[in-house]
């Protein structure tokens, strides 16, 4: 139990493009969800907060134009990298949390974001 | 403000051996702690987690941790060491309420070697 999925795994595109990335909760229903950004051989970074049909909160320094996030039901949320720069790439991993389970965060298996 | 300290950046055992992996914690009220591992290229996997209760915790693939509230402390370990536990390894800290979010230490890196 308590899946969390990623898609894409890998996605590369080019500069000025926009991205975005699905997070689903595959067996339990989410109403918070997370998303973290991971440089290489760093620890996860907070990016935001969603609550499912609530606006997301974002961490400080984090973009909100830049990094949309959409959380439209309990088992879906999505990040979108807007106008995407060779900076942005990185590995952004996912995570839920479930009704009724509120203290424990389930990841995704992450996406890995090349911006040429 | 919450933080966790994992004092070792990369630790080498050899398969079979014990490991015991370090990790501190400053929170101001009652801890909410987990263990992840994570594989190369993957996301986070929970190994365990306490929130109260036998200070003793058993979780998957064999490790158990034990927290010490003196200490401020929640080291990971495992009695034999196999290959592919060969990862990286994140303590983290969260309270309670719908509102809390973790914060993750840097991590350690786990090399084992044949």
């Amino acid at each position: 139990g308590a899946v969390v999925s990623q898609h894409p795994s890998w996605v590369i595109c080019k500069s000025g493009t926009s991205v975005k990335i699905e997070c689903r909760s595959l067996d339990f229903q989410a109403t918070t969800m997370f998303w973290y950004r991971q440089f290489p051989k760093q620890s996860l970074m907070l990016m935001a907060t969603s609550n499912e049909g609530s606006k997301a909160t974002y961490e400080q320094g984090v973009e909100k134009d830049k990094f949309l996030i959409n959380h439209a039901s309990l088992t879906l949320s999505t990040l979108t990298v807007t106008s995407a720069h060779p900076e942005d790439s990185s590995f952004y991993i996912c995570s839920a949390r479930g009704v009724g389970e509120w203290e424990t965060q389930y990841f995704g298996p992450g996406t890995r974001l090349l911006v040429l | 403000a919450q933080s966790v300290t994992q004092p070792d950046i990369h630790i080498t055992v050899s398969e079979g051996a014990s490991l015991e992996l370090r990790c501190n914690y400053s929170y101001g009220a009652t801890p909410y702690l987990f263990w992840y591992v994570q594989s190369p290229g993957q996301g986070l996997q929970l190994l365990l987690k306490y929130f109260s209760g036998d200070t003793l915790v058993q979780g998957i693939k064999g490790f158990e941790a034990e927290f010490k509230r003196s200490q401020s402390s929640f080291n990971l370990r495992k009695p034999s060491v196999h290959w592919s536990d060969a990862a990286e390894y994140f303590c983290a800290v969260g309270g309670a309420g719908t509102a809390s979010k973790l914060t993750f230490g840097t991590g350690t890196r786990l090399q084992v070697t044949l």
